[in-house]
């Protein structure tokens, strides 16, 4: 299994520039979010989904978008890139969402991250 | 929103020793722990959890220890080698949302 694949590794953009960072995973997991993670402050969530077709947004989800089309694939848009987006993102997938199922169940598995520098 | 501490942001420690890596949680309703290792560029991975109705897990060479009075939640890592290296942080689940704290990063001196 390759577990939670993230895409791409590395990106630069300039200022008002569009992109998306790609999410994939095989585990069959049912929650999929998206985390920043800046320095000196824990992993912030942008967006999660609990399964295909809903999605709701996090502690910091302005500038960003995302959609859920099959259980497989969680991308996340960055639709106006801002300095202030310049961070190191996370994707991370679990069976079930926090609070729900048995405690096992709700770790998340995180992809290897991409880091994302907005000029 | 919710926060999660750590007591020292480093530890430095020597290999073969133990670590002890601390976390302060704030919600006295967080039902589930989950610490986790992150390696330089890499994404953080689980190293094991715990649920409030535990005082103490043990797994491979590590321990999470629960003290509910204080909302106090510790790690320790026996014989500590220098593929251990690497930040450490905990996550609450206090109902439906993970909170993860700042880290602690722990260095292994040969």
């Amino acid at each position: 299994n390759a577990g939670v694949t993230q895409t791409p590794k590395f990106q630069v953009l300039k200022t008002g520039q569009s992109m998306t960072l790609q999410c994939a995973q095989d585990m069959n997991h049912e929650y999929m979010s998206w985390y920043r993670q800046d320095p000196g402050m824990g992993l912030r969530l942008i967006h999660y989904s609990v399964g295909a077709g809903i999605t709701d947004q996090g502690e910091v989800p302005n500038g960003y978008n995302v959609s859920r089309s099959t259980t497989e694939d969680f991308p996340l848009r960055l639709l106006s890139a801002a300095p202030s987006q310049t961070s190191v993102y996370f994707c991370a997938s679990s069976y079930s969402g926090p609070g729900q199922g048995t405690p096992g169940a709700n770790v998340l598995t995180f992809g290897a991250g991409s880091r994302l520098t907005v000029l | 929103g919710e926060s999660v501490g750590l007591h020292l942001p480093t530890l430095s420690v020597q290999e073969g020793d133990n670590s002890i890596i601390n976390c302060a949680y704030s919600n006295s309703a967080s039902d589930y722990f989950i610490w986790y290792k992150q390696e330089s560029g890499k994404g953080p991975q689980f190293i094991i959890d715990i649920r409030s109705n535990m005082d103490k897990r043990q797994g491979q060479r590590v321990t999470v220890l629960l003290n509910k009075t204080v909302k106090h939640l510790s790690l320790q890592i026996a014989a500590t080698q220098p593929g251990d290296s690497a930040v450490y942080f905990c996550a609450e689940i206090p109902g439906n949302q993970f909170y993860f704290g700042t880290g602690t990063s722990l260095t292994v001196i040969p």
